[in-house]
């Protein structure tokens, strides 16, 4: 698989429940961010998780991180039809000059009614 | 909140023209980056950029491709001969730091080369 893959590729779930989003990646990072998009704009940053962190939270999102496994993953909690967009993982290299993010295949999220 | 912002929101050109994107980052940002993404497609890093010069670039950026920060605000990304499969979203990016920031994206610019 490539650097930064989600599963699954489609989503769709009701109002009020959980979803869930995996990343795998293959390569040593230092770090991994997840993004929204809504169809056809832009980009907006949900939250960072560092390669020593196992599990952050924000609001109703909660990432984990589980670099033996090069996996995260993202559980927006309690979703609603505003939730609905794709979403991203972004993985930082552990080392270099600045920090090119390279994208996965993103997850798109339908939520309905 | 501060935020990044992009003009023009959507731009069409002829095969061969230049066209220049603008940019302007998070005004205590220190790196920038553009990225593109063809419609239906991943993200890609194009390129990098701190302290007026270019940290790094992917091999999309070729020859044709130059970026520039002409005054303290405003970054842009010039394409010298736009190529059909030049057609994409173009997005810029800011971040504070280099390593372990959040890199925040700007609403991006739709091209569309004919």
């Amino acid at each position: 698989s490539q650097q930064g893959e989600e599963d699954p590729q489609a989503l769709s779930i009701q109002e009020g429940e959980n979803a869930t989003m995996n990343c795998s990646y293959k390569t040593s990072i230092n770090n991994l961010q997840w993004y929204r998009q809504n169809s056809g704009r832009g980009l907006v940053h949900l939250i960072l998780i560092r390669s020593n962190e196992r599990e952050k939270h924000s609001g109703r999102l909660r990432v984990t991180l589980d670099t033996s496994k090069k996996s995260s993953s993202l559980l927006i909690t309690a979703s609603r039809a505003a939730d609905t967009a794709s979403y991203f993982c972004a993985t930082a290299p552990q080392a270099g000059t600045a920090s090119k993010l390279t994208f996965g295949t993103g997850t798109r999220l339908q939520v309905t009614l | 909140e501060p935020e990044v912002t992009q003009t023009p929101s959507h731009q069409v050109t002829q095969m061969g023209q230049e066209v220049i994107l603008r940019c302007v980052p998070i005004s205590n940002h220190l790196y920038f980056y553009w990225y593109r993404q063809i419609l239906g497609q991943k993200v890609e890093f194009l390129v990098s950029f701190y302290n007026n010069e270019i940290s790094e670039k992917s091999e999309i950026f070729d020859d044709q491709f130059s970026v520039e920060r002409p005054d303290g605000s405003n970054f842009t990304l010039k394409i010298r001969s736009t190529k059909l499969e030049d057609s994409a979203m173009y997005f810029c990016a800011s971040s504070v730091l280099d390593v372990g920031s959040e890199q925040f994206f700007g609403p991006g610019t739709r091209l569309t080369v004919l």
